[in-house]
């Protein structure tokens, strides 16, 4: 285990509704970043955040929120839910940053909220 | 964003060894991962290999890097059933993003 966990592990959403999804990161680690996969497809980075600010971010509209709280924990927020949002989302954590020690950073991950949009 | 890619199945005998290929596209490419995804989990990492590194070896599991032809491989000796999973190759460019494969199925026939 990785000692990634989130929360909840499914979800059930109509189209137009937000969701809100949990991450608490591993002991020690201050970055979190958030990826969607989608059924059969590698995962595909959202946004990471390094210290309660967003560190990066890939190709996903405005709706597509996040944060990160002084314990390190996150949130990810997608409003206006569409069907193409159906996914399992991953946080994942890890120690490095904006300035990393690079033979430390490696990313670990949660099991992943299952979200359905119907 | 940066191309990584992967065969999308492989199929071995129980005892053979596996060879999971991957190829990727960005030559500034600082660390390279391989992930193991079983049914309805996470990913969880299996190993990884710096950029200026050639092989990497870790009990059955050994990692091939050829960073001229930008490919990586996994090898997996003595192939058990529970080694059947997704496996996802992924690369961390210098500004510290992850690009993930689209993933290898692997299946092992008993």
């Amino acid at each position: 285990e990785t000692g990634v966990t989130q929360s909840p592990t499914h979800l059930i959403k109509t189209r137009g509704q937000q969701v809100t999804l949990r991450c608490s990161s591993q002991s020690g680690h201050n970055t979190v970043s958030w990826y969607q996969q989608a059924l059969g497809q590698g995962p595909q980075f959202i946004f990471q955040y390094y210290r309660e600010e967003e560190n990066g971010r890939g190709n996903f509209p405005p709706r597509f929120s996040g944060l990160q709280f002084p314990n390190y924990s996150s949130e990810l927020n997608v409003n206006a839910l569409e069907l193409d949002d159906s996914a399992l989302y991953l946080c994942a954590s890890s120690l490095g940053g904006s300035y990393i020690t690079l033979s430390t950073d490696t990313q670990y991950f949660g099991p992943g909220t299952r979200l359905t949009v119907l | 964003g940066e191309d990584v890619e992967q065969s999308l199945f492989l199929s071995v005998r129980e005892g053979d060894s596996s060879v999971i290929n991957c190829t990727y596209t960005d030559s500034s490419s600082t660390y390279l991962y391989w992930y193991k995804q079983e049914p309805g989990a996470g990913l969880q990492l299996l190993t990884y290999i710096f950029s200026n590194m050639d092989m990497k070896q870790d009990q059955r599991l050994t990692v091939l890097l050829n960073k001229k032809d930008k490919h990586l491989s996994l090898r997996i000796a003595d192939t058990q059933t529970g080694d059947s999973a997704i496996y996802f190759c992924a690369e961390k460019d210098i500004g510290n993003q992850f690009y993930f494969g689209t993933g290898t199925s692997l299946t092992v026939i008993p």
